[in-house]
């Protein structure tokens, strides 16, 4: 079964400081891709960042950058030089060879102080 | 920047009756599906379709459930004989590609479904 783990519920960071928003997840499969999505109030989610599962390398995005912990099963998402405008809640997801469907974990709901 | 929309964004219906979730996906896009959010839980996949077909479906989406794109921009999600538990966040979302990896699914803004 693939499953996706956000623990902390909600963070707050400073304007221009750095958060680090964690995830695990796991798969049996050895083919996947893992997601950050955010979601601000009342609009749609849309993808922040994407890692591949073979790839070494973490993916970054700008000021969004991953940790990519294969043998821990980590992905964490660094947001650097926070701005009013990350203010959203943020989804980990996973999607696995052979399949359609993205695995979501519960959220996290972040607010940025000025 | 194209985006997926739905209608309504909030329906309040009574339990037994039917719904009809409105989507309209980006329009160069070939793949398409329903998830949706329990209010304090997950989101959770319901369905993916393809080429008028329903291409994958998780344990959720029992005969209850049915979608359709009944006119090639419009992809719709009936609920035939709606419960409590079925009230929830629906998100609508479409991909263009074929590779399931690489591309990125668009999400729409929801539809809240509160059942009465």
């Amino acid at each position: 079964a693939q499953t996706v783990t956000q623990s902390q519920p909600e963070m707050s960071v400073q304007e221009a400081e750095t958060v680090t928003l964690s995830c695990t997840y796991d798969t049996s499969e050895s083919d996947y891709y893992l997601f950050w999505y955010k979601q601000p109030p009342s609009r749609q989610m849309i993808l922040v960042i994407r890692q591949e599962a073979y790839k070494q390398q973490n993916a970054t995005e700008n000021r969004f950058s991953v940790n990519f912990q294969k043998a821990a099963k980590s992905f964490s998402l660094k947001i650097s030089d926070s701005q009013l405008g990350d203010a959203a809640m943020y989804f980990c997801a996973s999607i696995q060879g052979g399949s359609e469907k993205l695995v979501f974990g519960k959220g996290m709901k972040l607010t940025v102080n000025p | 920047e194209p985006e997926v929309t739905q209608t309504p964004s909030h329906q309040v219906t009574q339990m037994g009756q039917e719904v009809i979730l409105r989507c309209v996906p980006i329009s160069n896009h070939l793949y398409f599906y329903w998830y949706r959010q329990i209010l304090g839980q997950k989101v959770e996949f319901l369905v993916s379709f393809y080429n008028n077909e329903i291409s994958e479906k998780s344990e959720i989406f029992d005969d209850q459930f049915s979608v359709e794109r009944p006119d090639g921009s419009n992809f719709t999600l009936k609920i035939r004989s709606t419960k409590l538990e079925d009230s929830a966040m629906y998100f609508c979302a479409s991909r263009a590609g074929t590779r399931a990896f690489t591309d990125t699914q668009y999400f729409g803004p929801g539809t809240r479904l509160t059942v009465l």
